[in-house]
Order: C-alpha cells, then structure tokens, then sequence
C-alpha cells in the first residue's frame, strides 16, 4: 500500500534562519506531488507541483522553493525565513495511474512551523 | 471573489440532528468536486467525492447543481465523531490537476 511522510512534525524556528522540509512517498512511482500551506484559521494554499523529477511550478510569489531530486522525494526549502511563514505545510500526492481530475489527492500528516 | 467560498460556521448540531451546507465555485469549467475531512491540527482526509447524479455514503450525502455551481453537503444523525471542519475541494481539470479548496465549514456535534 501507499504511504506518504513528512518530517519533522513540529518546527520552531528564528526569523531569518533557513528551512528545509521533506516528503516522501513509498508504494508508488511517478506520482504528481504537491505543497500546501494552511495558515492558522485559514484554507489551504497550493505553493508547489510536480509531475516529475526535475520539475516545478510555482503558484504563488513567495521566498519558499521546492525541488524534486528523486521521483518520491519532494521538498520544501527557504534560505531565510519570514514571520508569515509560519503555518501548517502539506504534502500530497496523486497516483500516476489516476491521474484524472476525478479523482483525490491523498495529503500527508504535515509539518506545523513557527517563526519566532 | 474567491474561486471556492464555504460559511465558516461553527454549525453547532444537536446529537442526531441533520445539518446541512453549501460551497459554491466560481469556474464554470471544474470538472470534479469532492468534500474532504479535517480534525483539528491534523491533515485533511478524503471524505466523498461529489457526483454529478448525487451520491449517499452512509449518513453522509452530497448535491452538485452545476447550474447554480454549487455543491452540498448534508449528514444525517450526526455524531459526536463528526465534529470536524469540511472542506469544499474543486479540480478545475487543469495541468498538474491542481485542486482548490475552500475555507472549510466548522462543524460542531453536541449532546
């Protein structure tokens, strides 16, 4: 079976430090990859795609990044933090064989930073 | 105005009552609909998704008006345990197939 992991769950840093998340998935290949952020009391955003190794599209301006460097491995980085990049960052995925719009994308359990 | 708008709520439901809400959209070219689930402090889990005939799973049934855009949902004999907020998601069948979610409806079961 599937399963997706992210890490670490909990993340406090200083304003102006760097970051790095990560997210795996295992039971799959190729899958399309995403990054959300839910600030507190507030929806979901979608930050990052991939629907390959290599490739990235952005959705929003931000001092956030993302890379794909291997075909299960998505992560999200930034060089120096900001106040509001605090919040709940998601990854999720979609099966390759269902990559059709009807069908869901299956999340993460997340990773909740603070910038102090 | 935002692509999926939902009532924040809180709905605060007697133990057993119905309740019912809506979340409208604003492409008139999203293809799939779906409600997803999301306890406090934990990610969002698939919940149904939404059929254009209207579909039933247990107490749980969801509308689609494609007329009007917008999508229901409605629980019946609610339970302690479906005290969450539910999030209205919408697939515009773009590239990537990128889903939009609205800002969730927040649920609250009572006895």
């Amino acid at each position: 079976s599937q399963t997706i992991h992210q890490w670490p769950a909990t993340l406090v840093q200083p304003v102006g430090s760097p970051l790095s998340l990560e997210c795996t998935v295992e039971g799959t290949s190729n899958p399309n990859l995403y990054w959300y952020r839910q600030a507190a009391g507030r929806g979901l955003q979608l930050l990052f795609y991939s629907v390959g190794i290599g490739q990235i599209s952005s959705e929003v301006p931000q001092n956030l990044s993302a890379s794909r460097p291997q075909d299960r491995q998505f992560i999200l980085s930034s060089k120096k933090l900001l106040l509001s990049d605090s919040g709940f960052y998601l990854c999720a995925w979609l099966p390759t064989a269902r990559r059709r719009a009807d069908n869901e994308q299956f999340f993460g359990p997340g990773t909740r930073l603070t910038v102090l | 105005r935002k692509e999926v708008e939902q009532d924040p709520g809180p709905f605060n439901v007697p133990e057993g009552a119905t309740v019912a809400f809506n979340c409208t959209y604003s492409n008139s070219a999203s293809q799939s609909f779906f409600w997803y689930r999301q306890d406090c402090r934990k990610e969002p889990k698939l919940l149904m998704s939404v059929y254009s005939s209207g579909n039933e799973d247990g107490r749980f049934t969801a509308q689609l008006n494609r007329a009007s855009q917008y999508i229901s949902l409605l629980i019946r004999d609610s339970k302690l345990s479906d005290s969450a907020t539910y999030l209205c998601v919408v697939n515009a069948g773009a590239a990537g197939n990128k889903l939009t979610f609205g800002g969730g409806t927040r649920v609250l079961v009572k006895p």
